[in-house]
């Protein structure tokens, strides 16, 4: 069956620093893979998608890599602040668009 | 700019009631899914609807039941309710015609006891 794994569960990190949080997924062969922010008790919030044949896309201090032979997602926080402190989420899409969600890694910034 | 809408916020049933979460979609958008999220846990697809056909099924439970309306809300009916059933239900909607980003209402968190 599908399986997703996001490197680590939690991640600490010092604020102005770069965070970079990593999914990795197998049996799987996703059109495009999506990342979300999730704070406690709300729902996610989509933050990018990129497409199997697309290798990286940024948005402001945001950058995603997605390397299909790996079957690996690399995401990128630059110039980290307190505010990024959130849970992850790396999620697979299907043809018919429902995300298959990883267990999320925890990130905290210190200031 | 519109966000998805759902109700009640906060529901609170006893085992072996029922439940009914709405869910109101981002206007125009063609496609509602719903989410189960137990504590500490990702989000779990259940269903979803494209155009008010139910377009995929996820780890559902026969004991529920979900449909889509005329005006596009959706509705996830929820029968003989368990203490496991209890979680923070999420509704989503996105518009796939263009891209399948999807934008998450804010949940209902169910309490069964």
């Amino acid at each position: 069956s599908q399986k997703i794994e996001q490197n680590s569960e939690a991640l600490n990190i010092q604020e102005g620093k770069t965070a970079t949080l990593t999914c990795n997924y197998t049996n799987y062969s996703p059109a495009y893979l999506q990342w979300y922010r999730q704070d406690p008790g709300r729902g996610p919030v989509f933050l990018l998608l990129i497409r199997e044949n697309e290798k990286e896309k940024r948005k402001e201090r945001l950058k995603v890599t997605f390397d299909t032979t790996l079957k690996q997602s690399l995401f990128h926080i630059t110039a980290s602040q307190p505010a990024d402190s959130a849970t992850y989420l790396c999620a697979l899409g299907g043809s018919q668009g429902n995300l298959i969600f990883g267990k999320g890694t925890k990130l905290s910034v210190k200031p | 700019a519109a966000g998805v809408i759902q109700s009640p916020r906060h529901l609170i049933k006893e085992k072996r009631e029922t439940a009914t979460l709405k869910c109101y979609p981002i206007p125009r958008h063609d496609t509602v899914y719903w989410y189960q999220q137990g504590p500490g846990q990702d989000p779990q697809f259940l269903i979803s609807f494209y155009e008010k056909m139910q377009s995929d099924k996820g780890s559902i439970p026969d004991r529920f039941s979900a449909q889509q309306f005329s005006d596009y809300h959706s509705e996830l009916n929820m029968s003989s309710l368990e203490l496991g059933d209890s979680a923070l239900y999420f509704c989503a909607s996105s518009y796939t015609s263009v891209s399948y980003e999807q934008y998450f209402g804010p949940g209902t968190r169910l309490t069964v006891t």
